[in-house]
């Protein structure tokens, strides 16, 4: 069974504090990414990377950055959390033109 | 004008009915078109992929995609309660980003 998994279901955070979200997926996938998601807005892409140590931004990457170490896992970091941040936050991963996979979502809430 | 559009909701639809769903987009060079369904409070699931013109069915769901026109979408046929969710389209090129629509909600009516 393919899996994507994300580290944390819920996370409170206080503001200026830096935040680490990781994702791991099982299916030996090339590209992964990390949306998030606020009502009336959809999903909007945050980083992508289509190898390991390879990055792009995607339409909202300011106040985020991303780690790529291996093939597996993706990480993405909130430098300086800020109440704005409060999202729902998704990661993805698929191989070429198929489908993307998500994991289960991270609800973070800044205080 | 945005990358993917969709049919603006709420829509409603009676159970046993059919639920048409549609979405526009404007990168002519897309390549893999989805759909993706999405229960309140939980992540998307792919209902229907689809990579060529014409119809693809599945079951109670059928894609259908037109590249000349620039638009996919998505037929669920003898619809049920359980239908009910967020419906979200999706494009992309080869190895690059998966752009999605803002989504339309379908509520099912018993």
């Amino acid at each position: 069974d393919v899996k994507v998994t994300q580290s944390s279901r819920y996370l409170v955070k206080r503001t200026g504090e830096k935040v680490f979200l990781e994702c791991v997926q099982d299916m030996d996938h090339e590209n992964m990414f990390w949306y998030r998601q606020d009502p009336g807005l959809g999903l909007r892409l945050i980083y992508f990377s289509y190898d390991v140590k390879m990055k792009e931004k995607g339409d909202i990457p300011e106040g985020y950055s991303v780690s790529r170490e291996k093939k597996e896992r993706f990480s993405l970091i909130l430098e300086s959390a800020s109440t704005n941040q409060t999202s729902m936050y998704l990661c993805a991963s698929d191989r070429g033109r198929t489908e993307a996979f998500f994991g289960q979502g991270t609800r973070l809430t800044v205080v | 004008q945005k990358e993917v559009e969709q049919n603006s909701g709420p829509l409603s639809v009676p159970e046993g009915a059919i639920a048409s769903l549609n979405c526009t987009y404007s990168d002519r060079g897309s390549q893999s078109f989805f759909w993706y369904r999405q229960y309140s409070g939980k992540s998307p699931e792919l209902i229907m992929s689809i990579y060529s013109n014409g119809d693809k069915e599945d079951g109670r769901f059928t894609a259908q995609l037109n590249k000349a026109s620039q638009y996919v979408s998505l037929l669920i046929r003898d619809s049920q309660p359980s239908d009910s969710a967020t419906y979200l389209c999706a494009v992309k090129r080869v190895n690059e980003k998966l752009t999605f629509g803002t989504g339309t909600r379908l509520t099912i009516i018993p």
